[in-house]
């Protein structure tokens, strides 16, 4: 089993072009979530899908777009990237709703907006 | 004031050295997870816990739910325990798909 994987790894970006991150799992997750990681702050989550079929805000949700293109597949869009969406982004999933569940983290992709 | 706060910051000890990272949270919680973030970047989730103690391997979790504390403690510690630690919950109010995360305990164990 992959886990859960992320495309790409790094990226870079100028102020006003949008991207698709994209993440898949092969572990049958139902539920799936987009964190941000800033330096010198903890994670912060940007979107999340209980369920297949549902998405829903987090903490930063501002500037994103999410699909939950089925059970496997969950991505994060840029529409228009600003230099403050510069982070490494990650995905991660869990097996329950919640997260009273262990949550399982991809590799994380680095973003640059200049 | 973070709803997380993890102390310390940073961490230097010697391989061998019993190691303690605290995690002080300031709302009630249904639950709390212990994550380990290696220096490629990489994350994984160590413990999540609810009430009690623990144990994987060298690794120990406790939580004290009424003084609002964790500790992740490291016997026998090794360099390649060197890693980033990070406590998050899940407020008892909030979503149930919300974790609050600390900031991070830097880790350096030296052989």
């Amino acid at each position: 089993n992959a886990g859960v994987t992320q495309t790409p790894k790094f990226q870079v970006l100028k102020t006003g072009q949008s991207m698709t991150l994209q993440c898949a799992q092969d572990m049958n997750h139902n539920s799936m979530y987009w964190y941000r990681q800033d330096p010198g702050m903890g994670l912060r989550l940007i979107y999340y899908s209980a369920s297949e079929g549902t998405t829903d805000k987090g903490e930063v949700p501002n500037g994103y777009n999410v699909s939950r293109l089925n059970k496997r597949e969950f991505s994060l869009r840029l529409e228009s990237a600003a230099p403050s969406q510069t982070s490494v982004y990650f995905c991660a999933s869990s097996a329950a709703a919640g997260t009273k569940d262990t949550q399982y983290f991809g590799p994380g992709t680095r973003l640059t907006v200049l | 004031k973070n709803e997380v706060e993890q102390s310390p910051q940073n961490l230097t000890a010697q391989e061998g050295e019993f190691i303690t990272i605290n995690c002080s949270y300031s709302v009630g919680i249904s639950a709390l997870h212990w994550l380990q973030q290696h220096p490629g970047g990489g994350i994984v989730s160590l413990f999540m816990l609810s009430s009690g103690k623990k144990k994987h391997g060298r690794l120990i979790a406790t939580i004290n739910i009424q003084e609002k504390h964790s500790s992740l403690h490291i016997t026998a510690s090794h360099p390649r325990d060197s890693a980033v630690y990070i406590c998050a919950v899940r407020s008892i109010e909030g979503s149930n798909y919300k974790l609050t995360f600390g900031k991070g305990t830097l880790l350096t164990v030296n052989p």
